[in-house]
């Protein structure tokens, strides 16, 4: 069965900090990536994804996440984080030709002022 | 860009009881909504894909008749959790995308739901 790791379950940065959350996922196939993310008492977001083509990906906000297929990951990045930035990330993935969403159990980062 | 309503936000129930939680996409007709539960600490885990006009697809382990599910429209998906016991509350989440597998989907807010 499809999985999706995220190894950090709690991030504790500074103000510019760079940041790197990591993803990785079980599935031999194609896959569709997305990272979202959730602020204090707000919904879920939809912070970047990637469906093909250039594998490193930019989204909202500064970040970016690179795909790798032979690691079978997909990390999200920001050089320098504020702390606006406070949230919970999910990694998630769907495979080739169904709808369903596989979430990571997400990693809670905290940004210090 | 695309909304997606939850309601409520809360709700605290007796045992026994049922509760109806609604899911409304806003600004886009939603062909798909998904239900989703997430307990402390842990991912988010599917529970049922609702699909306007049908019956929702129900992943397994999930019991069909405790947790309702109605897609009567394109903008409305209903879960109703039927008599609620203390182990279902939970976080519920819904979710909808416009058509086509490759569209993100929009969350609402989520529901704290607790029994009682």
């Amino acid at each position: 069965a499809q999985s999706v790791s995220q190894h950090n379950h709690h991030v504790i940065l500074s103000e510019a900090a760079s940041l790197e959350l990591g993803c990785n996922y079980s599935y031999g196939g194609t896959v569709n990536l997305f990272w979202y993310v959730q602020y204090p008492g707000q919904h879920l977001q939809l912070l970047l994804k990637y469906f093909s083509g250039d594998p490193l990906v930019k989204g909202i906000k500064g970040f970016e996440a690179e795909f790798i297929k032979s690691k079978f990951s997909f990390n999200l990045r920001k050089p320098s984080v504020q702390w606006s930035d406070t949230a919970e990330y999910f990694c998630a993935v769907t495979t080739s030709g169904t709808y369903k969403y596989i979430f990571g159990t997400g990693t809670r980062l905290k940004v210090l002022a | 860009g695309a909304v997606v309503s939850q309601h409520p936000s809360r709700v605290i129930c007796k045992s026994g009881t049922s509760v109806k939680i609604e899911c409304r996409s806003l600004d886009f007709q939603a062909t798909t909504m998904f239900w989703y539960r997430q307990f402390p600490k842990q991912s988010l885990m599917l529970m049922a894909t609702s699909n306007e006009g049908s019956k929702a697809t129900y992943e397994q382990g999930v019991e069909k008749d405790k947790f309702l599910i109605n897609h009567a429209s394109l903008t409305l998906s209903t879960l109703t959790v039927t008599s609620a016991h203390p182990e279902d509350s939970s976080f519920y989440i819904c979710s909808a995308r416009v058509i086509g597998y490759n569209s993100p989907l929009h969350f609402g807010n989520g529901t704290r739901l607790t029994v009682t």
